[in-house]
């Protein structure tokens, strides 16, 4: 199975700047067939269900603001929030659904304002 | 707007069944470039995908080896809707449930893109 691996676990950063998650994959999720990176990212709000933001590694999702991005191939990922905002305080989780039937989810990260 | 509603009972004893059902609006059960999944969160394991469900000329279902022998997904067109049963639950079980949607990864970029409210499932006496 692949596993999926976030770090850091949490991050305080001031509202405004820069907040930057990592995401390492065990196994590559790169498909030779159409040059895809099968991995996806998720924000998470108190009291909600996951919201996707980012598939195929760096495709935001209808809606999703333009301050989040999504780099990396093959087995390392980084999610980036390019100037935090209040609303943006949630845990964010990366999956790989490069391995079916079932992705995999990495442990989630915490961010918060300093 | 497409909608995923569900509904069950937040309280199941031990060795029983989980039953929990996932009504669709504004899409079809039947999708051909769709699969329909239930997915479980809880503190000691995370979001953990549990099975799903897709029609591709006939229904077809797929689950986690972790839950296989005791799992079944099961879809109603007629309701447009579809369904979890887990048996012989234990505490392990306790978790938030979620009915998910998942795009067709190579057409529609993948993801699990629209959400159920989530119901959350108590094993306990």
């Amino acid at each position: 199975d692949i596993v999926v691996t976030q770090s850091p676990d949490s991050l305080a950063v001031s509202l405004g700047e820069r907040a930057t998650i990592n995401c390492k994959s065990s196994q590559s999720v790169l498909s030779s067939s159409n040059n895809k990176n099968y991995l996806a990212w998720y924000q998470q709000k108190p009291g909600q269900p996951p919201k996707l933001l980012i598939y195929w590694a760096s495709a935001r999702d209808s809606g999703v603001p333009d301050r989040f991005s999504g780099s990396g191939s093959g087995t390392d990922f980084t999610l980036t929030i390019s100037s935090l905002q209040a609303e943006d305080v949630a845990v964010y989780y990366c999956q790989q659904y490069r391995s079916t039937p079932q992705g995999t989810f990495g442990q989630g990260t915490k961010v918060d304002i300093k | 707007q497409v909608q995923l509603q569900q509904s069950g009972p937040g309280l199941v004893q031990p060795s029983q069944s989980l039953s929990l059902t996932c009504a669709i609006s504004g899409d079809s059960v039947s999708g051909d470039t769709i699969t329909w999944n239930w997915i479980r969160q809880s503190p000691s394991r995370g979001l953990e995908w549990l099975g799903k469900t897709f029609y591709r000329s006939k229904w077809n279902y797929d689950y986690a080896l972790s839950v296989k022998s005791r799992i079944n997904i099961k879809a109603d067109t007629s309701k447009n809707q579809f369904s979890l049963q887990l048996s012989s639950v234990t505490p392990e079980d306790t978790a938030v449930y979620y009915c998910v949607r998942d795009r067709h990864r190579e057409l529609q970029g993948g993801g699990f893109d629209l959400w159920g409210q989530g119901t959350m499932v108590t094993v306990s006496s």
